[in-house]
């Protein structure tokens, strides 16, 4: 089965500082999806890769799917208290659903 | 864009009652959706894929009789927890796809509480 490994598992940075969050697959990815989530809701979608070395920027948040598909990092410039969350990755297995990474928690200092 | 509503978004039951959670896709009809579990500061875990029309395709693990999932209507799916445990307290939240190769979209999840 599909397994995907997120690092870190929490991180804590200062107000307007940079930060990767890194999300490595057992397996090919055919689509990978990140989700942030405040614990307690629901998930906010922000992105979906597809193809190798595919990227995609909203905002202040870009994420690539790296050239052979299994892994994907999330970068977040210049930081702000409304990123502080927890950030899903998510790949679809087969049969059109999704599993998710552990989750990496994020807490923004002022 | 597209809405999934999910209720209630909170509930405490006492032990051995069942507790019915309905998820609905407001404008969109989904064939399929999905079921996951959330523990506190854990990610969350697939439970089972619900099918209109047909018998919800369970996860390794999941007890079938336990979560019992219906899925009568395109727009529909509800999770029946039967004779809640406080084990069975944790963050339920459910999802659909509008079409295949499509992104996921989620309920605002539900809070179980069993005392």
């Amino acid at each position: 089965s599909q397994e995907l490994e997120q690092s870190p598992q929490s991180l804590i940075v200062q107000e307007g500082k940079n930060l990767t969050i890194n999300c490595t697959s057992s397996k090919t990815l055919y689509g990978l999806y990140w989700y942030k989530q405040k614990y307690g809701e629901g998930l906010i979608f922000l992105m979906m890769l597809q193809k190798g070395g595919e990227e995609k920027s909203h905002e202040k948040i870009t994420a690539k799917l790296d050239e052979k598909k299994q892994q994907s990092s999330l970068h977040i410039t210049a930081s702000q208290p409304s990123h502080a969350g927890i950030y899903l990755c998510g790949a679809d297995p087969g049969a059109q659903k999704l599993v998710f990474g552990q989750g990496t928690r994020l807490t923004i200092n002022p | 864009g597209a809405v999934v509503s999910q209720h209630p978004s909170r509930v405490i039951c006492k032990s051995g009652t069942s507790v019915k959670i309905e998820c609905r896709s407001l404008d969109f009809q989904a064939t399929t959706m999905f079921w996951y579990r959330q523990f506190p500061k854990q990610s969350l875990m697939l439970m089972a894929t619900s099918n209109e029309g047909s018998k919800a395709t369970y996860e390794q693990g999941v007890e079938k009789d336990k979560f019992l999932i219906n899925h009568a209507s395109l727009t529909l799916s509800t999770l029946t927890v039967t004779s809640a445990h406080p084990e069975d307290s944790s963050f339920y939240i459910c999802s659909a796809k509008r079409g295949a190769n499509e992104k996921l979209f989620f309920g605002s999840g539900t809070q179980l509480s069993v005392l």
